[in-house]
């Protein structure tokens, strides 16, 4: 089945550095890629996401981008702010097998600190 | 978000008791998801329900039942529950996107921590 593995498992950069998280995901099949944010006591949220027929995508201060061939994706957090700080989960699509219907398997997630 | 409720937010329970959590969305998603969330393991998903009346497992399916009689509700029972069933529970649901097979975003609902004595 598909297996999606993350690192690191905890990151802390300097406020106004950038931040990067690696995913890799074992099903050539895959082909949605969400990022999730989860802050403490909270329920994970959507923050971007790619679709294999990309190969990049931005929104302000976040990035994402996949490498099909290589199976890997990633997330570019720039001029990090205390806020970004939270645990962030890649996932990438397992296909069900019936309409366009699919399951999403999650890395086991960063947990990203920012220092002020 | 309030779209998706789950509840008890919080629930103490002890080995061999049946517990229910409920997940309701009033969204009229087509799928409908129960996740565990677990130090290091990131979120697995326990069983998935593409429509009403059709689930089926996900990852971590044992010691979970669930049911689908309609589109806005996914009740997650442990029939008799154990302490490694102690964790945060979370549904989500998503719809599918028109075409070309994508996937569409999975919206979480805020969870239950569920304790297990």
């Amino acid at each position: 089945g598909e297996n999606v593995e993350q690192h690191p498992s905890t990151l802390s950069v300097q406020e106004g550095d950038s931040a990067v998280i690696k995913c890799t995901y074992s099903d050539s099949a895959s082909n949605y890629f969400p990022w999730y944010k989860q802050e403490l006591g909270k329920r994970p949220q959507l923050i971007i996401d790619i679709r294999s027929n990309v190969g990049e995508k931005k929104d302000q201060r976040i990035a994402v981008t996949l490498n099909k061939t290589a199976k890997h994706f990633s997330l570019h957090i720039t001029e990090t702010q205390p806020e970004d700080s939270a645990v962030y989960f890649c996932a990438a699509t397992a296909y069900l097998g019936y309409s366009s219907a699919s399951k999403i398997i999650f890395g086991s997630g960063t947990r990203l600190s920012i220092r002020p | 978000d309030a779209g998706i409720t789950q509840s008890p937010r919080y629930k103490i329970t002890e080995t061999g008791r049946q517990v229910t959590l409920m997940c309701h969305q009033t969204w009229s998603h087509s799928y409908m998801f129960w996740y565990r969330q677990d130090l290091g393991h990131g979120l697995r998903l326990i069983y998935y329900s593409a429509a009403a009346d059709i689930t089926d497992k996900g990852e971590v399916p044992d010691g979970y039942v669930v049911s689908r009689s309609k589109t806005e509700n996914f009740p997650l029972t442990l029939e008799s529950a154990t302490r490694s069933q102690t964790s945060v529970y979370f549904c989500a649901s998503s719809e599918p996107a028109s075409g070309g097979g994508w996937s569409d975003t999975q919206y979480f609902g805020p969870g239950t921590r569920l304790t297990v004595l």
